[in-house]
């Protein structure tokens, strides 16, 4: 089974600053990654993702992300946000290995603040 | 343009009044999947379906029904609604990993149920 832990529910930061999102997940079996973004009264959408390969994935709107297998984490950053960045940012799993279920954490809720 | 279609988007309803929440997706997917989110609980999963004819519970099945009639449909029926369903609803669709898919789902843009 998988489970996905996101370590922060919310996250406030000025305009212009970094932010981490933190994601740790947990699985007996090769994973592939997800990170989703839900803006304010909007379906999900895909960020990023890590198949295979490289370690370090770039996404959307200037996010990328580092998979750690060691740690078996997988960190959301973005060297300076922007307004528009607040949103609910969701880290998800799913098995490599023919597996159907999505596995979602709960969310972290992205305030920037000018 | 590929899309998830849900409708309708908002919806009052009573308790007990059946309602069926609408969902199609145009990319061919052959996976298709009902979640509600509930603040502090994120996302659970109330059906899915890996292919026409071919439907399975989730976490949170309870007071919900699905058929997979056709590939690009998947409505979710809730025959006798009660408050506790009150939540937003999303449908997704992907790919299957057992054909070309990453798992990567597409979503829908919600459907916000209130029952009284």
């Amino acid at each position: 089974a998988q489970s996905v832990t996101q370590l922060d529910s919310q996250v406030p930061v000025f305009e212009e600053a970094p932010v981490e999102l933190r994601c740790n997940y947990s699985s007996s079996v090769s994973v592939y990654l997800f990170w989703y973004v839900q803006y304010p009264n909007q379906g999900l959408q895909l960020l990023l993702k890590y198949l295979s390969g490289s370690t370090l994935v770039k996404g959307i709107n200037g996010f990328e992300a580092e998979f750690n297998k060691s740690q078996t984490s997988f960190h959301l950053r973005k060297p300076s946000v922007h307004i528009s960045d607040t949103a609910e940012y969701f880290c998800a799993v799913i098995p490599n290995t023919g597996g159907f279920k999505t596995i979602f954490g709960a969310g972290t809720r992205l305030f920037v603040k000018a | 343009e590929a899309q998830v279609t849900q409708n309708p988007r908002y919806l009052i309803t009573v308790t007990g009044k059946k309602l069926t929440v609408t969902c199609s997706q145009n990319m061919n997917h052959e996976y298709m999947s009902w979640y509600r989110q509930d603040p502090g609980l994120g996302l659970r999963q109330i059906y899915y379906s890996m292919n026409v004819e071919v439907t399975d519970k989730g976490d949170v099945p309870e007071g919900y029904k699905v058929s997979r009639k056709e590939k690009r449909n998947f409505p979710l029926i809730l025959e006798s609604p009660s408050p506790n369903q009150t939540s937003l609803y999303f449908c997704a669709s992907s790919f299957s990993l057992a054909g070309s898919g990453t798992g990567e789902l597409f979503f829908g843009e919600g459907s916000r149920l209130t029952v009284l």
